[in-house]
């Protein structure tokens, strides 16, 4: 069976970074891409980027260019997002998925807050 | 960015009804090479994640019931669910990936009345 976990809820204050990971099981890891999506409270779904685990090919959203770094471990069969000098309205959970199209299966989601 | 609209923003639906969500996209979505249109459906349960529907704007994705439809080309597309279940009470969201950045709706709240 398809798995994807990722890593735990992370604070931190304005201006900091955070890397979230992705760890795949139950399929070839290097045969599907991996796409970052996230959701701030109570609002809608926000693609992120993604990238192909085969050959590290990488697309990112355009507001994010420049702060997001999407990268994989192909030993481990992970996936990570990074996303620098993080401001207040990057609060979320963000949630990696299997696939470049459509998304399945999702992690479970990881809580970023973003607080001074 | 292709913009995706759903509507309703909200709908109920009596237990067994038909309850019909709708989105709509700022350009077509169909692939004229492949006749596909590049349109998913997704589920959303609470605190949970998201789970896919339908892909390529008809087709289900396995292991999701047949009360669930998917229809429409172009830029207008709808989800059908022939006969609503409790278990059915969600956020449902229209995906478009015809280009980067894949955008989604804003979601349609489905309750039961």
């Amino acid at each position: 069976q398809v798995h994807l976990v990722q890593s735990g809820a992370e604070v931190k204050k304005p201006g900091a970074s955070v890397k979230v990971s992705c760890k795949a099981s139950g399929y070839t890891f290097n045969t599907y891409g991996i796409t970052w999506v996230r959701q701030a409270p109570g609002h809608g779904l926000e693609w992120m980027g993604w990238i192909s685990p085969y050959n590290a090919n990488t697309n990112y959203a355009q507001k994010l260019q420049g702060r997001v770094t999407i990268t994989t471990d192909t030993s481990t069969s992970t996936a990570y997002m990074e996303l620098r000098s993080l401001r207040s309205d990057d609060t979320a959970v963000y949630y990696c998925a299997r696939g470049a199209k459509w998304f399945a299966p999702w992690g479970q989601g990881t809580l970023v807050t973003v607080s001074s | 960015d292709i913009v995706m609209t759903q509507s309703p923003d909200s709908l109920a639906v009596s237990l067994g009804e038909r309850a019909t969500i709708n989105c709509k996209s700022s350009q077509s979505v169909l692939y004229n090479s492949n006749n596909e249109n590049y349109l998913a459906w997704y589920q959303q349960k609470g605190r949970q994640p998201p789970k896919l529907l339908i892909y390529w704007a008809s087709t289900r994705e396995s292991g999701v019931p047949d009360r669930f439809t998917g229809s429409g080309s172009g830029t207008d597309f709808s989800l059908t669910i022939s006969s609503l279940q409790a278990e059915d009470v969600a956020v449902y969201y229209c995906q478009q990936y015809y280009t980067t950045p894949h955008t989604f709706g804003q979601g349609t709240k489905l309750e039961i009345k």
